[in-house]
C-alpha cells in the first residue's frame, strides 16, 4: 500500500514537444504529492508539488494534473528542452505517521533536439 | 538558504576502514533524513531523525550509524562497509509544516567501498 508505480521507465522527446510521465497511488492517507527532478551525479530536487483538493497546478511549462478518485497524478512538461533532460520521480508522502516520503521508481528522460 | 550541503562529495574507503558522512542544513527544519541510491533506482529510506531523536530505522545494518548532535547536523558514521554498499547517499532536510512533508536534498555523497 506504500508503493507509487510510475511510468514509463523511459522516455524520449522530440524538443519542443510534450512530455508526459504518469504515476498511480494506493494508499489514500496520501496528502501531499511532489515531483523530483535529479541530474546524474546530484541530489534530487524538488520540481513541483500539488495536494489532492487541487485538480491541476501549474509552474511555467511543467503541469501536475491529479485525479483524486483514480488515485493517479501525472506530470506534463511543454515546450519541453534538452536540458530537460533528466531523471523525474514522483513522491507521495502523508502529514502523519512516520512523514516518510514515497518514491515511484523514476523516468530517464531524454529530449532530443 | 534552501540548502542542504554534503561532505565529503566523493569517498573512497576500504573494507576496513571508518568514516563519516555529514550534513548541515540552516532551514530551520527539525526532521532529516538519510537516503541511499543505487544506479538507476529511486532513493531508499534509511534513517529519519525527527526533533534530533532517530523515529525511523528501516532495518539498516548496524554497520551504518547515524548521528544527529544538533538540529541543523546529521552524520552517518560507516565502519566495516561491504563493496555492495557503494551508492549515492543522499541527506534530506524536511519541512513538515503546512500538513505536509517537502524534502530537500543535498547533492550527496558519491560513496564507492574497495
Amino acid at each position: 500500500q506504500q508503493q507509487v508505480k510510475q511510468s514509463p521507465q523511459s522516455l524520449i522527446v522530440q524538443k519542443g514537444g510534450i512530455s508526459i510521465i504518469n504515476c498511480a497511488y494506493e494508499n489514500t492517507a496520501f496528502d501531499y504529492f511532489p515531483w523530483y527532478q535529479q541530474f546524474p551525479g546530484k541530489g534530487p530536487a524538488l520540481l513541483i508539488a500539488i495536494r489532492p483538493d487541487v485538480s491541476e497546478k501549474k509552474e511555467g511549462r511543467f503541469t501536475i494534473s491529479f485525479n483524486k478518485s483514480a488515485k493517479q497524478f501525472s506530470l506534463h512538461i511543454m515546450d519541453s528542452q534538452p536540458g530537460d533532460s533528466a531523471t523525474y520521480f514522483c513522491a507521495a508522502s502523508h502529514s502523519g505517521g512516520y512523514q516518510k516520503v514515497t518514491f515511484g521508481t523514476g523516468t530517464k528522460l531524454q529530449v532530443i533536439p | 538558504d534552501t540548502e542542504v550541503t554534503q561532505t565529503p562529495k566523493h569517498l573512497v574507503m576500504g573494507m576496513t576502514n571508518k568514516k563519516s558522512l555529514k550534513c548541515e542544513q540552516h532551514m530551520g527544519h527539525r526532521a532529516m533524513y538519510w537516503y541511499k541510491q543505487k544506479a538507476k533506482k529511486p532513493p531508499e529510506l534509511m534513517f529519519v531523525y525527527s526533533y534530533e531523536k532517530l523515529s525511523i530505522n528501516e532495518s539498516v545494518p548496524s554497520r551504518f550509524s547515524p548521528e544527529c548532535p544538533n538540529s541543523s547536523l546529521l552524520n552517518l558514521h560507516l565502519h566495516a562497509l561491504q563493496p555492495e554498499d557503494s551508492a549515492l547517499y543522499l541527506c534530506a532536510s524536511l519541512n513538515i509544516g503546512g500538513g505536509h512533508t517537502e524534502a530537500f536534498f543535498g547533492q550527496g555523497t558519491r560513496l564507492t567501498v574497495v
